[in-house]
């Protein structure tokens, strides 16, 4: 089934600890993205890739790291969590980064950091 | 700085037609965004405008002023499911999506 997945749906982590948020999307999208969603705010994007091998910085990058190998996979990580990192993480791809492309999102992985 | 304003909440009857407004200030414009988002789900894309004036989708409309800074979200014949929030996002002159907080509807029978 075509779209995007990611993973965990879930996680409970210890601050301090890395960790690694994986998406996957098999629509041979060139832009993908990752968001964090918190109540009462807007989704805020962390990084981009326009295109296999390309990443740039979003609104709130900091403690956050991307990297894009391959065009399906672009996984975020956590280099050592803070309590503030707690959200819902969405990430998303599009054909291009510009134009009238949709946005497709993945289930999202909610993140506990304690 | 940056800012896409509208409402928090807005309470609709089954039926009925419902207007959600978004005004916004960004550094550059390229392009609104409407999308869906149920609760505890993914958002999913509902309407692109890029020229002033009305798209009409189904139920679902968008509007788009740009001299105004301004859009709206039309939906009419209102259902139970279309209860969710209603995310209006503007992508600036960087090419990024800058997003409101999102208006949730609820409809009551």
């Amino acid at each position: 089934i075509a779209g995007i997945t990611q993973a965990p749906t879930s996680q409970i982590l210890a601050a301090g600890r890395r960790m690694t948020l994986r998406c996957t999307q098999d629509m041979r999208h060139n832009a993908m993205y990752w968001y964090r969603q918190d109540l009462g705010l807007g989704l805020r994007l962390i990084h981009y890739s326009n295109t296999a091998g390309t990443t740039g910085k979003g609104e709130v990058p900091d403690g956050y790291s991307v990297s894009r190998a391959n065009t399906d996979d672009f996984p975020l990580t956590l280099a050592s969590a803070v309590p503030s990192q707690t959200s819902v993480y969405f990430c998303a791809s599009s054909v291009r980064l510009a134009g009238g492309d949709e946005q497709f999102f993945g289930p999202g992985t909610r993140l506990t950091v304690l | 700085g940056q800012n896409i304003d509208q409402p928090t909440e807005m309470t609709a009857t089954e039926g009925a037609i419902v207007q959600i407004n978004c005004t916004y200030q960004t550094s550059g414009f390229n392009g609104l965004f409407w999308y869906q988002q149920h609760a505890g789900e993914a958002p999913t894309f509902l309407s692109y405008n890029v020229l002033d004036g009305l798209e009409e989708k189904g139920r679902f409309s968008s509007f788009l002023s740009r001299s105004k800074g301004y859009s709206y979200l039309l939906l009419k014949e209102l259902q139970m499911k279309d209860s969710a929030s209603y995310l209006c996002a503007v992508r600036d002159s960087n090419y990024q999506l800058i997003w409101g907080a999102g208006t949730k509807l609820i409809i009551k029978p």
